[in-house]
């Protein structure tokens, strides 16, 4: 069963640190996997989407890596801000466009 | 460019009842997908429809329905509602339908409350 897979589910850290999230995924045969930033309310926004030849792409604080060859992906966000705190969310595409989303890891950045 | 529109933004309704929701994708985008969101399941693909057919179906039952018109807006209809149905239900839009490295974009979502 194609399944992704987050951690941790939830996270706090302090304005100006760095964190890194995880998503390990089943999904076979792989197309793409992306990130997704959700704020309370609000529909998910694209951070990141990267193909099985991609190993790193960034965008801005975020960067995203993928190791396609043990099925797992980091986010890392680096010098986090108070607009950071929101869910994120991974998101794997397999065959026939199939979409198969994590859970999630609701990040809370403080002061 | 316009984003994704849906509408209404909230909605309460009594078990029972039925609910349509409408979504507007961004112009030029021919493919429209439905999701639910639920604190405990996440996000769960309802449907996708490209060009007025549906592409894709998610493991929901048939009290979940959906189409697409000419003009690429689509509707969602929930029959016979559940408390179990509230949620927030997002529609996402892209220019293509082979999920290939295409963007989805996502809709504010309708809150909907089933009392």
């Amino acid at each position: 069963k194609n399944q992704v897979e987050q951690s941790p589910q939830s996270l706090i850290i302090l304005e100006g640190k760095n964190c890194t999230l995880q998503c390990n995924y089943t999904v076979s045969p792989f197309s793409n996997l992306r990130w997704y930033k959700q704020d309370t309310g609000r529909g998910p926004v694209s951070l990141t989407i990267m193909t099985f030849s991609e190993n790193t792409k960034s965008n801005g604080r975020y960067t995203a890596t993928l190791d396609a060859d043990t099925k797992q992906s980091s986010l890392h966000i680096t010098a986090s801000q108070l607009s950071d705190s929101a869910s994120y969310i991974c998101v794997v595409t397999g065959t026939a466009s199939k979409l198969t989303f994590g859970t999630g890891t609701r990040l809370q950045v403080t002061l | 460019k316009a984003g994704v529109t849906q509408t209404p933004r909230y909605l309460i309704k009594t078990r029972g009842q039925q609910v349509t929701l409408s979504c507007s994708p961004i112009s030029g985008h021919r493919s429209v997908s439905w999701y639910q969101q639920t604190p405990g399941q996440g996000l769960q693909f309802l449907f996708e429809y490209f060009s007025e057919t549906q592409r894709n179906k998610g493991n929901f039952p048939g009290r979940f329905s959906g189409r697409q018109f000419s003009n690429s807006r689509s509707e969602m209809n929930v029959s016979t509602l559940e408390l179990g149905d509230s949620a927030l239900y997002l529609c996402a839009s892209s220019l293509d339908d082979s999920g290939s490295s295409y963007e989805q974009y996502f809709g504010p979502g309708t809150r909907l409350t089933v009392t």
